[in-house]
């Protein structure tokens, strides 16, 4: 089985400092990470995906996540937050071993508030 | 290129009422997907689809059936809705690539009230 924990549920942060989301995982496999963001009352929307080689994935909107292989995790980081990133995060997993139909375990979410 | 689009945007109903939510996608993807969104918990798969004619229970499926005729439509229906029911369902679809992992594109959403 495949599962995702997201830890905080809120995290606030001012503007312009930095910003983690954090993500562990716990496969069997070898891991194919997501992260996406949702704006209130719109669908998800990809943000970016690690899939193998750098550790270091960028994605839209100036986010990027980092690959922890020891650690199980993929935390979403940006290094100057705004207003306009607020909105609920959500990290999803799945396996990459072939035959698998691509079903994404999420995480529960976390609600991100930048601070004016 | 409208992407994934979901109709209703929003539904009511009573308890033993049915109802279809209709999602069609223009991207010509093989996959697509249900999934339902409650607070606290993430969204869970409901029901998913390899290709046209084909699909496959998810994660919760029970109090639900789908149909995929159509390789850009993907039909999810209550038969008799109850209130464990109300939630915000979206629709989602991927490419059958090769192996490399797939990227889920979402629709924007149906919220089911169910009274």
């Amino acid at each position: 089985a495949q599962s995702v924990a997201q830890p905080e549920d809120q995290v606030n942060v001012a503007e312009g400092n930095p910003l983690t989301v954090k993500c562990t995982y716990s496969v069997s496999g070898n891991p194919y990470l997501f992260w996406y963001v949702q704006y209130p009352n719109r669908g998800l929307q990809f943000l970016l995906k690690y899939i193998t080689g750098d550790n270091l994935v960028k994605g839209s909107y100036g986010f990027e996540a980092e690959f922890n292989k020891s650690q199980t995790s993929f935390h979403l980081k940006k290094p100057s937050a705004l207003v306009s990133d607020s909105a609920l995060y959500f990290c999803a997993v799945r396996v990459s071993r072939s035959g698998s139909a691509r079903q994404l375990t999420f995480g529960s979410g976390t609600q991100l508030t930048v601070l004016p | 290129n409208a992407g994934v689009t979901q109709t209703p945007k929003f539904r009511v109903l009573k308890t033993g009422q049915s109802m279809t939510l209709l999602c069609a996608q223009d991207m010509n993807h093989e996959y697509m997907y249900w999934y339902r969104q409650d607070p606290g918990m993430g969204l869970r798969l409901i029901h998913y689809s390899v290709g046209e004619g084909t699909t496959a229970k998810g994660e919760v499926p029970d109090g639900y059936n789908v149909s995929r005729l159509k390789k850009q439509n993907f039909l999810l229906g209550l038969e008799s809705a109850a209130p464990s029911q109300t939630s915000v369902y979206f629709c989602a679809s991927s490419y059958s690539g090769t192996g490399v992992a797939d990227t889920q594109y979402f629709g924007p959403g149906t919220r089911l009230t169910v009274l």
